[in-house]
């Protein structure tokens, strides 16, 4: 069983809808949880990061984590063919390291 | 620059080849990280320079692959004798006390 477990997709949905982008692991040593968005052939961008459990908003993007659960998500509210992209979570356990483990990612694309 | 930087882009090599991938961090980021995603796998760690601390190579798949960082500033990652199952997308990265900021990666091929 991998550490990180991501649904690959593709997903796709219509403009203006909401997104969930989900991961669950292992790990329960993993504190922080990032997620990167990658476009086509370029590198992954840092979206958002949290350190606890709950909701941490910005802009359209809200990432949740339920530490109980060992399960993390992002919604995207009114989705726009521009966030068509791969969203990988990401994820390592204390401030002193540097290990970080990605979900494969998750490819969506917005249908215009 | 303002970001990281990898050159090249792509790379097409023959089976049984060398090749060596270059990577330029943001400047005054000491951490520099080396990743090989591949189609449905992920992002796999490779190896991690700090400083002047000894590298962590643990995540170097053979020994055919080596990397080094001069300076504490350029990285290069050398694959010696080039399998097909080298093929993969080679991300570099950066960071000082943050979250990594990725290169565009360089895109190599083992024919």
């Amino acid at each position: 069983q991998k550490e990180v477990e991501q649904d690959p997709g593709p997903l796709s949905v219509p403009e203006g809808a909401i997104v969930s982008l989900n991961c669950t692991y292992s790990n329960s040593a993993f504190q922080y949880f990032m997620w990167y968005r990658q476009y086509s052939r370029k590198g992954p961008e840092l979206l958002m990061y949290t350190y606890s459990s709950g909701n941490k908003e910005d802009g359209r993007f809200t990432a949740q984590v339920d530490k109980s659960s060992k399960y993390i998500s992002l919604f995207i509210r009114d989705s726009q063919p521009s966030d068509s992209a791969t969203y990988l979570c990401a994820m390592r356990t204390t401030s002193g390291t540097y290990k970080y483990i990605f979900g494969t990612g998750t490819r969506l694309k917005v249908l215009a | 620059g303002a970001g990281v930087s990898q050159s090249p882009s792509n790379k097409v090599t023959e089976k049984g080849k060398d090749v060596e991938l270059r990577c330029d961090p943001i400047s005054g980021h000491t951490a520099l990280y080396w990743y090989r995603q591949s189609l449905g796998q992920g992002l796999e760690f490779l190896i991690y320079f700090q400083g002047n601390s000894a590298p962590d190579k643990s995540g170097l798949p053979s020994d055919r692959f080596s990397a080094e960082r001069t300076g504490g500033s350029v990285s290069t990652l050398t694959i010696q004798r080039t399998q097909q199952e080298d093929s993969a997308v080679y991300l570099c990265a950066s960071s000082s006390s943050s979250d990594p900021f990725f290169g565009q990666g360089t895109r190599l091929t083992v024919v």
